[in-house]
């Protein structure tokens, strides 16, 4: 079945410590978002890719960064995770405006 | 800025009973209206959408919704759950402002919660 697949679906890191979460997906879609989803609240758009074109949000902090080196593959990179990193992180796709299709996420907690 | 809101936190229904959950929005042009579903620890599941056309759409798993543009509505309706539709529901906006895509604004979430 076509996917959006996210590893690792946990993820310890270290304060400080770089760390780097992957997406990848088999639906051919041009449009590659990351999410950050705290305990209980709404996922909030950090950036996104279409097709090669990075879109960051206004207030996404400069600790992350994100690389999509081809159509299947988008990465999330925190430079410095600190203890308010920690959350759910979801990866989407979507064929231009449509709707999004979502992996189940990477949970990082931060230590 | 384009806003959605659920106003109920959390919603308990008895099953077999009917359910509606509200999404409010606010948005400059004629938005697409999604709902999604959060099982705990997993990603968000597509129930349905709108996009133009017939204002009542159809979704999977029994779901349906009703796009009200005079009432900026996009509510969620079920007419008898299950215990399996405890979950997170979220209502979400497209952010699209001309460009190619934006992402999408979610809702804070409305928990649903099933009795026996």
């Amino acid at each position: 079945d076509a996917m959006v697949i996210q590893n690792p679906r946990y993820q310890v890191t270290q304060f400080g410590k770089p760390v780097t979460l992957s997406c990848s997906q088999t639906l051919n879609h041009n449009v590659m978002y990351w999410y950050q989803q705290k305990s209980s609240q709404a996922p909030k758009l950090l950036f996104h890719y279409y097709d090669k074109d990075f879109n960051n949000e206004a207030d996404t902090p400069d600790n992350f960064q994100s690389r999509r080196p081809n159509t299947s593959f988008c990465f999330l990179d925190i430079r410095s995770p600190g203890l308010g990193d920690a959350a759910m992180y979801l990866c989407a796709t979507s064929r231009d405006r449509g709707e999004h299709t979502f992996g189940s996420g990477t949970r990082l907690t931060v230590v | 800025a384009q806003s959605v809101t659920q106003p109920d936190i959390h919603i308990t229904v008895s099953e077999g009973a009917s359910l509606e959950l509200r999404c409010n929005y606010s948005y400059g042009a004629t938005p697409y209206l999604f709902w999604y579903v959060q099982s705990p620890g997993q990603g968000l599941q597509l129930l349905l959408k709108y996009f133009s056309g017939d204002t009542l759409v159809q979704g999977i798993k029994g779901f349906e919704a009703e796009f009200k543009r005079s009432q900026s509505s996009f509510n969620l309706r079920k007419p008898s759950v299950h215990w399996s539709d405890a979950a997170e529901y979220f209502c979400a906006v497209d952010l699209y402002s001309g460009g190619g895509a934006d992402g999408l604004t979610f809702g804070k979430g409305t928990h649903l919660i099933i009795q026996p």
